[in-house]
């Protein structure tokens, strides 16, 4: 069963402490890997999409990269604006739908 | 400039009511998607169109029914509201022709059954 699962399920940091966040997938078939941002209250932010092993992108303190079972969200240096829930999700070939994990909560104290 | 949109923003209501909600996109995409979002933050795929043609319908109760006047639109009727149905349901959109498979959300409609 295509299968989405994101670890740890909360990180507390401390401003600058740079941290990564795992999102590992069993699926046949993997069209894409997505990373949003969610903050409290609010819709779902997108932030990057992954299409092959070996892929980075980057924006300010966060870098998404991807192998072929799962994917890594760096936060480097994070600050306390950086604290949301960050959700994975893929992709599958044949598919419309994205298929999301549980997403990690980061807090990050000043 | 609200790229997706819903109303209402808070929704309170009896259980064995209907009720419905509305969204709507100015992206210029064609295809659209209701999620439902519990307790636990997990975002779960309900419905989506594509160019009003419907192309996912999950297992939902069928007490749940979408209608899709035109690509720019999506609204989510509810029969006969439950405790169950309280949640966060979310509209997103993106442009499956031209390949651009990342969505984007709306800000969230917060149902409470009572």
């Amino acid at each position: 069963e295509d299968q989405v699962t994101q670890s740890p399920e909360a990180l507390r940091l401390q401003e600058g402490e740079s941290s990564s966040l795992n999102c590992s997938y069993t699926v046949s078939g993997l069209r894409g890997l997505f990373w949003y941002r969610q903050d409290p209250g609010k819709g779902p932010e997108f932030l990057f999409t992954l299409y092959s092993a070996g892929e980075e992108k980057e924006k300010e303190r966060l870098k998404a990269t991807l192998t072929k079972k799962e994917s890594f969200l760096h936060i480097t240096a994070p600050k306390p604006e950086d604290s949301a829930t960050y959700l994975c999700a893929a992709h599958l070939v044949n598919d419309y739908k994205l298929s999301f994990g549980a997403g990690t909560t980061v807090t990050v104290r000043a | 400039d609200t790229a997706v949109s819903q109303t209402p923003k808070y929704l309170v209501t009896q259980m064995g009511n209907d009720k419905s909600i509305k969204c709507e996109q100015n992206l210029g995409h064609d295809t659209m998607y209701w999620y439902k979002q519990d307790s636990k933050k997990f975002l779960k795929i309900m419905f989506s169109y594509n160019n009003k043609e419907l192309i996912i319908n999950e297992t939902v109760p069928n007490r749940f029914s979408p209608k899709s006047p035109d690509k720019a639109h999506l609204n989510l009727h509810i029969n006969s509201l439950e405790l169950g149905d309280s949640a966060v349901y979310f509209c997103a959109s993106n442009d499956l022709s031209g390949g651009a498979y990342e969505q984007y959300f709306g800000p969230g409609t917060r149902l409470t059954v009572t």
